[in-house]
């Protein structure tokens, strides 16, 4: 059985760090990517970045390129997100998903997201 | 740049009536559209990809048409458990998700 097991809800004040965790199992680290989708509070769904956890290439959306950082461990199948300072409106609900599609070196073609973790609420307050 | 729109925004069903979702892209897509459900409080799951093709475990109930742009999630006999909100994706570019249809009851 497939399952994504994402780390606990955290609460942080602004300008704090922050990696939170996306644990795979039931296949194989090395055949599917990883992404991170966010939803802000009463909002949609928006992916933030996709992470191959086999040699960690990563892609980030154009919307938080600069603003979170995805990294990945193969030998325990787990995807991070992080933050180096949080902001006030960092403040959502962050979900990670197995893909389907694939990628070349130039883009990323037909991704479209099959399992999904249970999600990360992330609240910055100060 | 592609732009995804879902109508209506709020469809109030009676348990047991047929539920027709919509969904529009601004440029074709040719096949490479998803549905996701999500439930409150819960994460999204993913119901319907290739437009039509149901994923695993989802019922007979829950059907998908369309190419191009022009996109229509159906839920022929809805049960209690079909209220959620219900998102469009795109694939054929990269990921872009519709705003959402919520189902309520009626």
């Amino acid at each position: 059985e497939v399952q994504l097991v994402q780390s606990g809800a955290e609460v942080k004040k602004p300008g704090e760090s922050l990696k939170i965790s996306c644990k795979g199992s039931g296949y194989s680290s090395t055949s599917y990517w990883i992404a991170w989708v966010r939803q802000m509070p009463g909002k949609g769904l928006e992916w933030m970045g996709i992470i191959y956890p086999g040699d960690s290439d990563t892609r980030y959306s154009p919307s938080f390129q600069g603003q979170v950082t995805i990294s990945a461990d193969k030998s325990i199948n787990t995807a991070y997100l992080q933050w180096s300072s949080l902001k006030a409106s960092d403040t959502a609900m962050y979900y990670c998903a197995r893909l389907k599609g694939y990628c070349s070196s130039i883009s990323c073609y037909h991704l479209y997201f099959d399992y999904w973790g249970q999600g990360t609420l992330v609240t910055v307050s100060s | 740049e592609i732009v995804m729109t879902q109508s209506p925004a709020t469809l109030s069903v009676s348990p047991g009536e047929r539920a027709t979702l919509s969904c529009r892209a601004s440029q074709s897509v040719g096949s490479n559209l998803a549905w996701y459900q999500q439930k409150p409080g819960q994460a999204p799951r993913l119901l319907i990809y290739g437009a039509s093709t149901r994923a695993t475990g989802v019922p007979a109930r829950f059907s998908g048409s369309g190419s191009g742009t022009e996109f229509t999630l159906t839920i022929s006999s809805l049960q209690s458990e079909d209220f959620a909100v219900y998102y469009c994706q795109q694939y054929n570019n990269w990921p872009l998700f519709g705003p959402g249809t919520k189902v309520d009851i009626k």
